[in-house]
């Protein structure tokens, strides 16, 4: 079964709408972490946000936020004033512990493309 | 700024080539990770090193080989490569073992087999 689910392969939103990538999760851990990663055409892997599990709010990084709903296990990236810049791959990946070398998993991606 | 530096950025071997992708982190970190992204594939884990010491292998052929001499560095030896190798090859680096922290990529080498 898979770990990250990202259900939308790409999505369309004009400049300076909002617009919700969405990720689910699936893990029996208690302790976890959620991050979101772009990456643009050039393939780098640029982070974004982090999520833990136990963190009461929700992140929020400069025009990033997260949407995190654990009980639905949900941890949606919320991008509020597309620019053309913001188009690019983004991935959303767990980690389930914080033991050293623990790696992430990642979900598919969703690639997202900002118009004028 | 670029905390892990991969080098080359872009290869083109052949079959029968030996080549080296060279990984490098500046951010003291003392986890490094190897990661294989495909076409239309998430990204794969391909090998973990903890403290110089390889804490992972994710089935990966012998054909690739890692080599982590010190916290800071990385190696990927490559021998006799097969077509379906070619893909993104990505680096990475943590600092593990107190609260989650994100890992760190490098730019990626774009591997491509004849």
């Amino acid at each position: 079964a898979q770990k990250i689910t990202q259900t939308q392969p790409g999505m369309f939103v004009q400049e300076k709408e909002a617009v919700t990538l969405d990720c689910t999760y699936d893990t029996s851990d208690q302790s976890y972490g959620l991050f979101w990663y772009k990456q643009p055409s050039s393939g780098e892997m640029i982070f974004l946000i982090y999520q833990g599990s136990y963190d009461e709010q929700n992140a929020t990084e400069g025009r990033y936020s997260l949407n995190f709903q654990k009980a639905r296990k949900s941890a949606n990236l919320v991008i509020s004033a597309s620019q053309l810049g913001d188009s690019a791959m983004y991935f959303c990946a767990m980690r389930e512990t914080n033991q050293a070398g623990t790696a992430l998993i990642f979900g598919k991606g969703t690639t997202l493309s900002v118009s004028s | 700024e670029t905390g892990v530096t991969q080098t080359p950025r872009h290869l083109v071997m052949g079959m029968t080539n030996k080549k080296s992708l060279k990984c490098e982190q500046h951010l003291g970190h003392n986890a490094m990770y190897w990661y294989k992204q495909s076409a239309k594939k998430p990204l794969e884990l391909m090998f973990v090193y903890n403290f110089k010491e390889q804490t992972e292998n994710n089935s990966v052929p012998s054909r690739f080989s890692p080599e982590c001499p010190n916290s800071s560095h990385l190696f990927l030896h490559l021998h006799t490569l097969q077509p379906e190798d070619s893909a993104l090859y990505l680096c990475a680096s943590s600092q593990d073992g107190g609260e989650f922290q994100p890992q760190h990529f490098g730019d990626g080498t774009r591997l491509s087999i004849l």
